[in-house]
């Protein structure tokens, strides 16, 4: 168990939905980070967010978008959805800046019908 | 920009056999390189990472790796594996000053069999 935990487990829904992705970080970590893991383009990098502040930007599309509340938890939104966004979306966390390890959650799996 | 290359996308091997996952990555700048391994259905486990120092770096479960500046390659190895080794396993870069994004290979599916 990395600490780090994701809600919900699984999701299925419907083309044209929105849905949201919900993170919870290990206790005193700072900095969370958005991936996305699809059959064809692998595990990608999306968004960064540093104590509630966007830090780095990745291959995130323009219908999704993400925050980092003030407890430090954090929503991945999904809106318009495709076929083509159903993927496992996983949640890191690490202590802060430079670089420190990042310990992933379980993930979320996507399904978009 | 970086990139990073797993040369293999499925490893069969024997219980107790010794195992290479190749890695080769790309980066106009300095990076920091990890292995993750991800079991299934579970998320992703740091194995080992290389930020500085010696080029041969051992992480957990018995897997090294050795960095090649020259060949741009962080290749992962086990002398005997394990049945319970079985899983996919990522290599990964990070840029320096990057803000810790990591940037991952394809995978490579380990699959050992008794």
């Amino acid at each position: 168990d990395s600490g780090v935990t994701q809600t919900p487990k699984h999701l299925i829904t419907a083309t044209g939905q929105r849905v949201t992705l919900r993170c919870s970080p290990r206790s005193g970590d700072l900095s969370v980070y958005w991936y996305q893991q699809s059959l064809d383009q692998g595990l990608q990098f999306l968004i960064q967010y540093y104590n509630g502040e966007e830090r780095a930007k990745g291959n995130i599309l323009e219908r999704f978008s993400a925050q980092q509340f003030p407890d430090l938890h954090s929503e991945l939104n999904l809106s318009s959805l495709e076929l083509g966004d159903s993927a496992l979306y996983f949640c890191a966390s690490s202590v802060e800046g430079g670089y420190n390890e990042q310990f992933f959650g379980p993930g979320t799996r996507l399904t978009v019908l | 920009a970086q990139s990073v290359t797993q040369l293999d996308s499925q490893v069969p091997v024997f219980e107790e056999a010794p195992v290479e996952l190749r890695c080769n990555y790309s980066s106009s700048v300095s990076v920091y390189l990890f292995w993750y391994v991800q079991y299934p259905n579970q998320g992703l486990q740091l194995l080992l990472k290389y930020l500085s120092g010696s080029t041969l770096v051992k992480g957990i479960n018995g897997f090294e790796a050795e960095f090649n500046k020259s060949q741009t390659s962080f290749h992962l190895r086990k002398p005997s594996v394990h049945i319970s080794d079985t899983a996919e396993y990522f290599c990964a870069v990070t840029p320096l000053g990057g803000y810790n994004k990591l940037i991952f290979g394809a995978g490579t599916r380990l699959a050992v069999h008794p």
